[in-house]
């Protein structure tokens, strides 16, 4: 079974504060994902990731940094956090390519105060 | 920007009743995906359709593909409570390589 782990499942921060959120992936897959999950809004996507130390944006990057320094291991980064940064974090993991399906960690929810 | 949304935001149905979750695409799709996200869970992935106008089943749930490519349905038949949960699907263009995902559908069935 994939499993993907995440390093919290609650998170309260203050504003200001750099804020590590850790992705944890057993199935040795080439893509990781870190998504946000608002009410309304679904699943939107941070960064994604198709290698060690590769990165990409997504459509929301602006206050996140990532960093992928192993195959198994993807952490997002809120340099500052700030209030509009509350929400659900979920990273997901698949295999190479565009057929493959995402697996989803159990998710962070992040309160920034 | 591409986009993806999804209609209702929201559903309530009586145990039952059909259930239906549209998805519609800015952009024409390479493929499409559906995930089912049980409350307090996290999203887990049903099914993939890649071909223009497929429809696939799944016991009571039918999935199905645009001839265009542009949308997608999720019909649920006889909604039971373990139906409950919110429904996404995500769109995945050649273009941008990722997945959009759309906006959710919330289903609630009332026993």
């Amino acid at each position: 079974d994939v499993k993907v782990t995440q390093s919290s499942r609650y998170l309260v921060k203050r504003t200001g504060e750099k804020v590590f959120l850790e992705c944890v992936q057993d199935m040795d897959h080439e893509n990781m994902f870190w998504y946000r999950q608002d009410p309304g809004l679904g699943l939107r996507l941070i960064y994604f990731s198709y290698d060690v130390k590769m990165k990409e944006k997504g459509d929301i990057p602006e206050g996140y940094s990532v960093s992928r320094e192993k195959k198994e291991r993807f952490s997002l980064i809120l340099e500052s956090a700030s209030t509009n940064q509350t929400s659900m974090y979920l990273c997901a993991s698949s295999s190479l390519g565009a057929t493959y399906e995402q697996y989803f960690g159990p998710g962070t929810r992040l309160t920034v105060t | 920007g591409q986009q993806v949304m999804q209609i209702p935001q929201y559903q309530h149905v009586q145990e039952g009743e059909d259930f239906t979750t549209y998805c519609n695409s800015s952009t024409t799709l390479s493929n499409i995906q559906w995930y089912k996200q049980r409350p307090g869970g996290h999203p887990v992935f049903l099914i993939q359709l890649v071909k223009s106008g497929e429809v696939k089943k799944q016991k009571r749930l039918t999935f199905q593909f645009g001839e265009a490519k542009k949308n997608s349905s999720l019909h649920i038949t006889a909604t039971q409570t373990t139906d409950v949960g919110t429904y996404f699907c995500a769109g995945f263009t050649s273009g941008t390589y990722k997945y959009i995902f759309g906006t959710g559908t919330r289903l609630k069935v009332l026993a």
